[in-house]
């Protein structure tokens, strides 16, 4: 079975451009989380989006914004990128409430 | 104070050691405990999930959750060269799908 599949694998990009990030569950998920994990840090978590309905926000300002597809594939945008934005950005599925999350290999974004 | 405390390391140990990695934790409503573990430049991989208190073994895995000391452990019997990678903590509330993560321990199996 596919596992979580994500597009870029790496992007660079420079100061004050956007950047849209996918990310495909695994077949049967409902669930989609996004999370930023800085270098030599652990994952931080930005969003979680339920049957297409965000249920969840963490600490990240208002330039992240996310959406989930009926096909429950999922994008997370970013605007007006700014160097700190620099990190592997992780997508992880799950069936939903209390069950095992599945991280994708991840899209590195570099901010120049 | 983070809600997740995890030695980073770096950690060495010889290949067939048993190894130790630990994590404490300060949100007494976490329930769900997971460890991770993340090659270089690579997605975190699920090896243990476990849901409050006890034990869980999987072949050279063994995974310990103390809700009354909130501290959390992963052992690794017979290590092997291709244990070597960041082993990540992390938790969640009941019905709450935000994981909190820990900072990673790097660990190196030496030949």
């Amino acid at each position: 079975d596919a596992g979580v599949t994500q597009s870029p694998t790496h992007l660079i990009k420079t100061r004050g451009q956007h950047v849209t990030l996918r990310c495909s569950p695994i077949s049967g998920h409902k669930s989609v989380s996004w999370y930023q994990q800085v270098l030599g840090q652990g994952p931080q978590f930005i969003f979680q989006y339920y049957e297409k309905e965000e249920r969840g926000r963490g600490n990240f300002p208002d330039r992240f914004s996310a959406r989930q597809f009926p096909n429950y594939s999922s994008e997370l945008n970013v605007n007006a990128l700014l160097l700190g934005d620099s990190a592997l950005y992780l997508c992880a599925s799950s069936q939903g409430w209390g069950n095992e999350q599945f991280f994708g290999p991840g899209t590195r974004l570099t901010v120049l | 104070q983070k809600e997740v405390e995890q030695d980073p390391g770096p950690l060495s140990v010889p290949e067939g050691a048993i190894v130790s990695l630990n994590c404490t934790y300060s949100n007494s409503a976490f329930q769900y405990f997971m460890w991770y573990r993340q090659y270089s430049r690579k997605g975190p991989e699920l090896l243990m999930y476990t849901y409050s208190s006890g034990n869980k073994e999987d072949g050279r895995f063994t995974a310990q959750v103390d809700k009354s000391s909130k501290y959390i452990s992963l052992f690794i019997r017979d290590s092997q060269p291709s244990d070597s990678a960041t082993y990540l903590c992390a938790m969640s509330n009941f019905g709450n799908e935000k994981l909190t993560f820990g900072t990673g321990t790097r660990l190196t199996i030496i030949p």
